[in-house]
């Protein structure tokens, strides 16, 4: 089944506590992004990956870093984490660029206390 | 400045009554894309429609429908005889053919009353 997933599905951490979040696909898509949904804000891109070691940054990229070595995997990455990183996390594929439909993850729901 | 404007924040209608989710998009760029997206209250995100810019024919899928219009810069989705199942948060999305980011809107959350 095509798929992207995403884990964990919730965390609860505490501020400064390195973590990382895990996104996989098995559609051999290119492009991969990351964003946080926020109430009245609505989703919000943080990074994107064209392919393999390429990176670049979204609308919000402070606080966060991403890595692409494989092209199923792009995690994403606080190392520093903070209150106002709490929210709502999806990562999406699509086949190539930004231009067609985005495959999502399930989300993962992140706690900064 | 944002580029995707959903200016109705929250929307409820009856059920089997028509209702129009209106989005409005800003960009430059004369080659793009514009999508639409539906968050059920399961919370994931599904796909439900992409259009290019040199393509401004209206689409019809089942009861959904769209407008797009590029004199007003608007990407409009209709549902008609809207079911409990709609309610949903639905985002509308642009991307540019120049770059490679993607912009979502605010989202338009929409209630079905049975």
């Amino acid at each position: 089944e095509a798929q992207v997933t995403q884990n964990p599905r919730y965390l609860i951490t505490v501020t400064g506590k390195k973590l990382t979040v895990t996104c996989s696909q098995n559609m051999n898509h290119e492009y991969m992004s990351w964003y946080r949904q926020d109430p009245g804000l609505g989703l919000r891109q943080i990074y994107y990956s064209m392919n393999v070691e390429v990176t670049d940054k979204g609308d919000v990229p402070e606080g966060y870093k991403v890595s692409r070595k494989e092209k199923r995997n792009f995690p994403l990455i606080l190392e520093s984490p903070s209150p106002n990183q709490t929210s709502l996390y999806f990562c999406a594929s699509s086949r190539d660029r930004g231009h067609n439909e985005q495959f999502f993850g399930p989300g993962t729901r992140l706690t900064v206390l | 400045a944002q580029k995707v404007t959903q200016a109705q924040t929250e929307i409820s209608v009856v059920e089997k009554e028509d209702v129009t989710l209106d989005c409005v998009y800003e960009t430059r760029d004369t080659t793009y894309y514009l999508f639409w997206y539906k968050q059920p209250p399961s919370g994931e995100l599904v796909f439900l429609i992409r259009r290019n810019s040199f393509d401004e024919q209206n689409e019809i899928s089942g009861r959904y429908s769209w407008n797009f219009q590029k004199s007003t810069s608007s990407f409009n989705f209709t549902i008609t005889a809207s079911q409990v199942v709609d309610s949903a948060v639905y985002f509308c999305a642009l991307s540019e053919a120049a770059g490679n980011q993607f912009y979502f809107g605010t989202g338009t959350s929409l209630t079905v009353i049975p």
